[in-house]
């Protein structure tokens, strides 16, 4: 059963820390979206890519944030230096071009950081 | 710009219907999702809309108007299970996809 896998499931870090997290998107799928939850705002959407290259950052604070797709089979999402409220869960999750009843969006079970 | 709105809460008694609805103000419209999201979980696919209409599928049925840029989630037969957060998410532009806060559901026995 294929699906979105992301790591770490959970990060504890300091403030002032780099963190990294990774998504391997299921195999085939050309778009990769980063979404941060949060109770006060829900689902944000980051940056997204389709076929690696960036579509969309402008969700990212990018002074801190930064979203990579070194390969087809990753995708990258660091914080440098994390803050306190970049506590949240990170989502992940991949899909088609042409997004469809027969082709969603698939999440990966998303990266708890909390930043102390 | 976009902008998602759905009621943040809803209250629903087992075995009853429950709608749940959505409007959306979006650039370029391709589809509609609902997602379903239990506590502490990832988002899962419920059902996709891009033509106005009803699609049902088992005890779950979406409904799209694009002139009104509205939708809703059908819920029949509440169970307990069913208590969860329902998203609503546009798919845009370049195949943008933003949701809404999402809507959390209680089920009361």
């Amino acid at each position: 059963d294929a699906r979105v896998t992301q790591t770490p499931r959970h990060k504890v870090t300091e403030m002032g820390q780099e963190v990294t997290m990774r998504c391997q998107p299921i195999l085939g799928h050309n778009t990769v979206f980063w979404y941060r939850q949060t109770m006060m705002q829900g689902l944000e959407l980051l940056a997204y890519f389709r076929n690696r290259a960036p579509l969309d950052d402008s969700g990212m604070p990018k002074d801190r944030f930064s979203a990579e797709m070194p390969d087809a089979t990753l995708a990258t999402l660091k914080i440098q230096p994390s803050e306190p409220r970049d506590s949240a869960v990170y989502f992940c999750a991949s899909g088609f071009e042409q997004s469809s009843y027969n082709s969603p969006l698939h999440f990966g079970n998303g990266t708890r950081l909390t930043v102390t | 710009g976009q902008n998602i709105d759905q009621p943040t809460e809803m209250t629903a008694t087992e075995g009853a219907i429950v709608q749940i609805n959505c409007t959306y103000q979006t650039s370029g419209f391709n589809g509609l999702f609902w997602y379903q999201q239990h506590a502490g979980e990832a988002p899962t696919f419920l059902s996709y809309n891009v033509l106005d209409g009803l699609e049902e599928k088992g005890r779950f049925s979406s409904f799209l108007s694009r002139s009104k840029g509205y939708s809703y989630l059908l819920l029949k037969e509440l169970q307990m299970k069913d208590s969860a957060s329902y998203l609503c998410a546009v798919i845009g532009r370049d195949d943008k996809i933003i949701f809404g806060k999402g809507t959390r559901l209680h089920i009361l026995p």
